[in-house]
């Protein structure tokens, strides 16, 4: 069964500061991964997924995961934060197949001090 | 290119009473999800349709909840009657085709309230 583990409901940085979301993941098979961001009143919004080729991934706005199948990690950095990353971010986890089930973190909420 | 549209953005219904929402996704897109955001939770997709047909729906919980997208654009997702716990917000999203590759694109969401 796959499952994800988000460390930490909420992060707190301060502008221009590195942004570190920890991710890890428990999969039976070689997994794909993502980062989502969502924010207020909103949908959520893919920002990168990791699907077996580059073990890093750049995605939009900035940020980038590393994939570390030795620490079952799929970590979520940007080098400076910016007041416009405060929302909540999601990692998920799917083990792929015909349905394609994603499991979801419980998120982290980024808040970004000026 | 406009995104997926959700409706109503807002619900308030008494438990056991009845309640729909409302889904149009990216022109194009062959796949619709449905899935539910508990508070403080991550979104758990509820059932996958690709066209008019159901892919998946092993974690709907069919006692109360139905989901038809009958011409393989909308659609419709139902709760009959609705328990407290039902409270979330629901989140349609729709990609291209189907597959873990796929880019999923979501709507605002309708957050349903049950009092």
């Amino acid at each position: 069964a796959q499952s994800v583990t988000q460390l930490g409901s909420h992060v707190s940085v301060s502008e221009g500061a590195l942004v570190l979301l920890r991710c890890n993941y428990s999969s039976s098979v070689p997994p794909y991964l993502f980062w989502y961001v969502q924010y207020p009143n909103q949908g959520l919004q893919l920002l990168l997924k990791y699907t077996s080729a580059a073990t890093l991934v750049k995605g939009i706005n900035g940020f980038e995961a590393e994939f570390k199948k030795s620490e079952t990690s799929f970590h979520l950095t940007k080098p400076s934060a910016h007041m416009s990353d405060a929302a909540e971010y999601f990692c998920a986890v799917s083990e792929g197949g015909g349905s394609y089930i994603p499991t979801f973190g419980r998120g982290t909420s980024l808040i970004v001090h000026p | 290119e406009a995104g997926v549209a959700q409706s109503p953005r807002y619900k308030i219904i008494e438990k056991r009473q009845s309640v729909a929402f409302w889904c149009n996704p990216i022109s194009g897109h062959a796949t619709l999800y449905w899935y539910q955001q508990i508070l403080g939770q991550g979104p758990k997709l509820l059932i996958q349709f690709q066209n008019n047909g159901v892919v998946d729906d092993s974690q709907l919980p069919k006692d109360r909840f139905s989901a038809e997208r009958l011409k393989g654009v909308d659609s419709t997702l139902k709760i009959q009657p609705a328990k407290l716990e039902d409270s979330a917000v629901y989140l349609c999203a729709s990609s291209l085709g189907v597959g873990v590759t796929e880019t999923q694109y979501f709507g605002p969401g309708t957050r349903l309230l049950v009092l």
